[in-house]
């Protein structure tokens, strides 16, 4: 079926670096993608998002890109900080711009920061 | 920005029991609620769409009579876990779009950490 996935479950980070978190997803119909974070015990905090008629996006020390040819997804975080470390997840909105659309997560990965 | 709060934050049952969980938009109303489960170390699975004033959806999968889900007002959806068991053990975090800013931007719920022992 339709889904969006992680290519890494895991990442390590020196503070200070920047990090590179990747997804890919198969419903090439998909119009809208968010990042989100989650912060253990949380819910899940919104981040970035892109619609695909972009393929670059700039929030505040995070970018979004969208490869729509190969249906990949990338959060760039720079100056990676502490604060930064909690799981991402890439996430899909299945039914464009209505208000029962549904949003469906990535597998996620787990970001850590080295001191 | 939106908020959307659940209550309760953590519950402990013991199995065969219900369990209510509450899912509030605090200033803002919401047609349509969604719930999500998550287990350890795992992505957040859709559930079922709630929708005020008539019967939710459900996902594949997902059983309907176990999960009950009622939208009582624009403030308020309740997911009610029936005959809890150990495997419904799991993170249960609602949604919830504020249509009057933008449409497809979903506020998500603090979580509920169920236990069933």
């Amino acid at each position: 079926g339709e889904s969006v996935g992680l290519h890494l479950p895991t990442l390590s980070v020196q503070e200070g670096d920047n990090s590179i978190i990747n997804c890919a997803y198969s419903n090439s119909a998909s119009d809208y993608f968010i990042w989100y974070k989650q912060e253990s015990g949380k819910g899940p905090q919104f981040i970035i998002d892109i619609r695909s008629n972009m393929d670059k996006r700039q929030g505040q020390r995070v970018t979004v890109l969208l490869n729509k040819t190969v249906k990949h997804l990338s959060l760039q975080i720079a100056a990676t900080q502490p604060g930064d470390s909690a799981v991402y997840f890439c996430a899909e909105n299945i039914e464009g711009y209505s208000s029962a659309s549904k949003i469906i997560f990535g597998s996620g990965t787990r970001l850590s920061i080295r001191p | 920005g939106a908020v959307v709060s659940q209550h309760p934050s953590w519950v402990i049952c013991k199995s065969g029991t219900s369990v209510k969980i509450e899912c509030r938009s605090l200033d803002f109303q919401a047609t349509t609620m969604f719930w999500y489960r998550q287990f350890p170390k795992q992505s957040l699975m859709l559930m079922a769409t709630s929708n005020e004033g008539s019967k939710a959806t459900y996902e594949q999968g997902v059983e309907k009579d176990k999960f009950l889900i009622n939208h009582a007002s624009l403030t308020l959806s309740t997911l009610t876990v029936t005959s809890a068991h150990p495997e419904d053990s799991s993170f249960y975090i609602c949604s919830a779009p504020d249509i009057m800013r933008t449409a497809d931007t979903q506020y998500f719920g603090p979580g509920t950490r169920l236990t069933v022992l």
